[in-house]
């Protein structure tokens, strides 16, 4: 089964950086694009980032740029999320999440699975 | 960046009771709008998506409906375990966007 394991929380401190992972499994890992959401306490649901695996180009926000870097590696059926420059505003749980696809490669336009989440906590 | 609205943004109902939440988005988004629902310390999970696909394993009290900028989510008899956050997500053009959510909680 489809299966997106994310690492554990994290508390950095204001200007630090932090990089999250999503490992995936039950799937073909070169075949979805992966994205990263992220939910503030309380708050709505925020696109930050997309990633095609098998190409590497990524499609950021531009309330990110700059300041997010989205990698994967293959080997490992792993995806990485980093954001630099940390704020207290930052404070979130991350969730990254498979894109759906037709067997054609075609997109299906939604967002079919998530991690778990990983709480970020940035705090002096 | 297209903008969606929701509508109500919460609301209080009964087991049974039908619901309906309005997603409006501020330009034509074709058919690429997906439903998510979220229980409290939850990932969302995705329910619907090209307005009106049912994803696999969704009980079919769940539907989409809707088209160009205005689109519903009903739930036609609540039950209790559907007390969550509700989501519209466009899939039109990035960035990608979310409603704000409607909070359906027990009456």
């Amino acid at each position: 089964q489809v299966q997106l394991v994310q690492s554990g929380a994290e508390v950095k401190k204001p200007g630090a950086s932090v990089k999250v992972s999503c490992q995936a499994s039950g799937y073909t890992f070169t075949s979805y694009s992966l994205h990263w959401v992220r939910q503030a306490p309380g708050q709505g649901l925020e696109w930050m980032a997309m990633i095609n695996p098998t190409a590497g180009s990524t499609t950021y926000a531009q309330k990110f740029q700059g300041r997010v870097t989205m990698t994967r590696d293959t080997s490992t059926s792993t995806l990485y999320m980093e954001l630099s420059s940390l704020r207290s505003e930052d404070t979130a749980v991350y969730y990254c999440a498979r894109e759906g696809r037709f067997g054609d490669g075609e997109s299906m336009e939604k967002l079919d699975y998530w991690g778990q989440g990983t709480l970020v906590t940035v705090s002096s | 960046a297209i903008q969606l609205t929701q509508s109500p943004s919460s609301l209080s109902a009964s087991v049974g009771d039908r619901v309906t939440i309005t997603c409006r988005a501020s330009q034509a988004i074709s058919s690429a709008l997906a439903w998510y629902q979220q229980g409290p310390g939850k990932a969302p999970k995705l329910l619907i998506y090209d307005v009106s696909s049912l994803e696999s394993g969704v009980p079919s009290r769940f539907s989409g409906s809707g088209s160009g900028t205005d689109f519903t989510l009903t739930i036609s008899s609540l039950h209790p375990e559907d007390f969550a956050t509700y989501y519209c997500q466009q899939f039109n053009s990035y960035p990608l966007t979310f409603g704000p959510g409607t909070k359906v909680d027990i009456k």
